[in-house]
């Protein structure tokens, strides 16, 4: 059956350290990956996305890679901050002609000052 | 910005009842969805909505129905509630970006059912 992991379900790091997070999926053969920010009692927020076409996609301190072959794609925060500190969702888009995407289950990242 | 509003942050229940909860989008986007999100389950998709009057069951819609009379609004009927959905409900639009659906969350209804 389908299925996507993040990882582990916590990270805790120190600030200005860089955070990475892992999202690995089977069975599926996404067009698209997708990683959304979401703080607690708060609807996700979406980040960015990457396409199967691309090794790598950056925006500000963000940076997300995407491994077809692997089946996994990478969530990078450099110079963590303390107001990094959420639950991150990676999202696979495509896995069927209709506009649904499936949602890992999250891990939640700690920045300690 | 993209708006996705629901009607109630918190709402309690008793079991048997028969609960609606809102959802209106600002956005004119053709898709709308409702998820209920758990701990250590993640989101879970319950029915979703390409347009109005369409309507297309997720992974877990036993329990539940929903309605789209007009494009902007969608919502998701518990007949008779159970204290197994007592849960967090977050309802979210998309629209086509490039080729790909990002999505758009409302702030979630966390539901008890006692």
């Amino acid at each position: 059956s389908q299925k996507i992991e993040q990882n582990s379900e916590a990270l805790n790091i120190q600030e200005g350290k860089t955070a990475t997070l892992t999202c690995n999926y089977t069975n599926y053969s996404p067009a698209y990956l997708q990683w959304y920010r979401q703080d607690p009692g708060r609807g996700p927020v979406f980040l960015l996305l990457i396409r199967e076409n691309e090794k790598e996609k950056r925006k500000e301190r963000l940076k997300v890679t995407f491994d077809t072959t692997l089946k996994q794609s990478l969530f990078h925060i450099t110079a963590s901050q303390p107001a990094d500190s959420a639950t991150y969702l990676c999202a696979l888009d495509g896995y069927s002609s209709a506009s649904k995407i499936i949602f890992g289950s999250g891990t939640r990242l700690s920045i300690r000052p | 910005d993209v708006k996705v509003t629901q009607s109630s942050r918190y709402l309690v229940k008793r079991t048997g009842e028969k609960v609606f909860l809102e959802c209106v989008q600002d956005m004119d986007h053709e898709n709308m969805f409702w998820y209920r999100q758990d701990p250590g389950l993640g989101l879970r998709l319950i029915y979703f909505s390409y347009d109005v009057k369409m309507k297309e069951k997720g992974d877990i819609p036993e329990g539940y129905s929903v309605s789209r009379e007009k494009k902007e609004r969608f919502s998701l009927i518990l007949e008779s509630a159970s204290t197994n959905q007592t849960s967090m409900y977050l309802c979210a639009s998309s629209f086509l970006s490039g080729n790909s659906y990002e999505q758009y969350f409302g702030p979630g209804t966390r539901l008890t059912v006692t």
